[in-house]
């Protein structure tokens, strides 16, 4: 299995509600990323985890809040989100960097999300 | 800080013409640049990384750290590449890895 999977593909949500988006990699990948994309934009890091820890977050509201329960596994939970939060979430995996050696990161298809 | 410039956010090339795909840095460490294409309706996936100077479908790119480039060519275009290209660069810091999008090219090639 040599893909990241998304759900769902789509989400619209009221800026009460609460949600979860899904990622997961069956790759043996211990890096887990989430990227925003908003529309004609390039993806912007949101979160990196590193071997299940939060090891980067780029100054992301805390109305977004990931989660890593397994190396298999990335959550990102949404909760009182703005309309200009709308955009397509992308998750992606590597292998952990090594010292003189870097991986590509493999993308998922992405959440577009709506918040209304 | 590090920046990734693409100039052209659009580029129209006719089919059989070359290609090339402009890509400017700026970092002042050692980089490592990658060039991802998201063709329509697909995910955003792999073209080259500079590292390994193979030729994917066609394209090839060389890292010019005297002219801070990372430009993407292709000797004869085919429709099959119009596509939405992004050039990106991956920074290193104490084992966390930062990958910085340039804000993409949508190449059409014109039958």
């Amino acid at each position: 299995d040599t893909e990241v999977t998304q759900t769902p593909k789509h989400l619209v949500m009221g800026m009460t509600n609460k949600k979860s988006l899904k990622c997961e990699q069956h790759m043996g990948h211990r890096a887990m990323y989430w990227y925003k994309q908003k529309a004609k934009k390039p993806p912007e890091l949101m979160f990196v985890y590193s071997y299940e820890k939060l090891s980067i977050n780029e100054s992301v509201p805390s109305r977004f809040s990931p989660e890593c329960p397994n190396s298999s596994l990335l959550n990102l939970h949404l909760h009182a989100l703005q309309p200009e939060d709308s955009a397509l979430y992308l998750c992606a995996s590597s292998q952990i960097p090594a010292r003189d050696r870097r991986y590509e990161q493999y993308f998922g298809p992405g959440t577009r999300l709506t918040v209304t | 800080a590090q920046r990734v410039t693409q100039p052209e956010k659009l580029l129209s090339v006719f089919k059989g013409a070359p290609v090339e795909l402009k890509c400017n840095y700026s970092y002042s460490g050692s980089p490592e640049l990658f060039w991802y294409v998201q063709y329509s309706r697909q995910r955003l996936q792999l073209l080259l990384r500079h590292i390994s100077r193979e030729s994917i479908k066609g394209f090839t790119a060389d890292l010019n750290k005297g002219e801070t480039s990372f430009h993407l060519k292709k000797p004869f275009a085919q429709e099959e590449d119009s596509a939405m290209y992004y050039c990106a660069l991956l920074i290193s810091n104490f084992g966390n890895e930062k990958l910085t999008f340039g804000t993409g090219t949508r190449l059409t090639i014109i039958p």
